[in-house]
């Protein structure tokens, strides 16, 4: 167990349903990330928060919608997604905020959209 | 942005051979370059990584490669085991006037024939 925890592990949602996912961190990092990973498909970033506050956006659409209330804590909320948007969504952290530290990930959420 | 990518795709040794994983980046101002390892159905670990200022890095079996010049940067495993089977992340940072979080290529899975 790396310290980093996501919950649900699997989802299965319909393209009209809204639901979140759920990563805490009890690191005591300052860095929070969701990544995105499809089958033979580098890992994506898509959010990077420090000290719970945005700082990359990677061109996400707005059917994902994240939100960080403090350090320790991440979720993403989905709505209205696509079928292409199944993938495992990887939440990581890291103790720094400069990039260039160890990433420790999340057992990551599988979703599937019907 | 950055750009890596990585090769090959997949990779198949008998145990005991040697492993190695290329990538290259496209940011000359790139100075961080790390190494995951995922194995099926389990979260990324980093395993080794190695900053610009060195060109080699080495921990028992595994050894990172730097080549600042060409761009290029590669993971060698050296008497490979099947507990080496998994898909291999290499990644590079931007610089500091770039965008701070990785960028991943799309990984290698790399199997270890007993």
């Amino acid at each position: 167990e790396t310290g980093v925890t996501q919950t649900p592990r699997h989802l299965v949602m319909g393209m009209t349903n809204k639901k979140s996912l759920k990563c805490e961190q009890h690191l005591g990092h300052n860095a929070m990330y969701w990544y995105k990973q499809s089958a033979k498909k580098p890992l994506e970033l898509m959010f990077v928060y420090n000290f719970k506050e945005q700082t990359e956006n990677n061109s996400v659409p707005s059917r994902f919608s994240p939100e960080c209330p403090n350090s320790s804590h991440l979720f993403l909320h989905l709505h209205t997604l696509q079928p292409e948007d199944s993938a495992l969504y990887l939440c990581a952290s890291s103790q720094g905020t400069n990039g260039g530290e160890k990433l420790f990930f999340g057992s990551g959420t599988q979703l599937s959209v019907l | 942005g950055e750009n890596v990518e990585q090769h090959p795709s997949t990779l198949s040794v008998q145990e005991g051979d040697s492993a190695v994983i290329k990538c290259t980046y496209s940011d000359s101002a790139s100075n961080y370059f790390p190494w995951y390892k995922q194995e099926l159905g389990k979260r990324p670990q980093l395993i080794i990584d190695i900053r610009s200022n060195v060109g080699e890095k080495k921990d028992q079996r595994i050894a990172v490669t730097l080549n600042k010049t060409a761009k290029h940067f590669s993971l060698h495993i050296t008497e490979t085991q099947p507990e080496d089977s998994a898909v291999y992340f290499c990644a590079a940072r931007e610089g500091d006037t770039g965008r701070r979080a990785l960028t991943f290529g799309s990984g290698t899975r790399l199997q270890v024939q007993p």
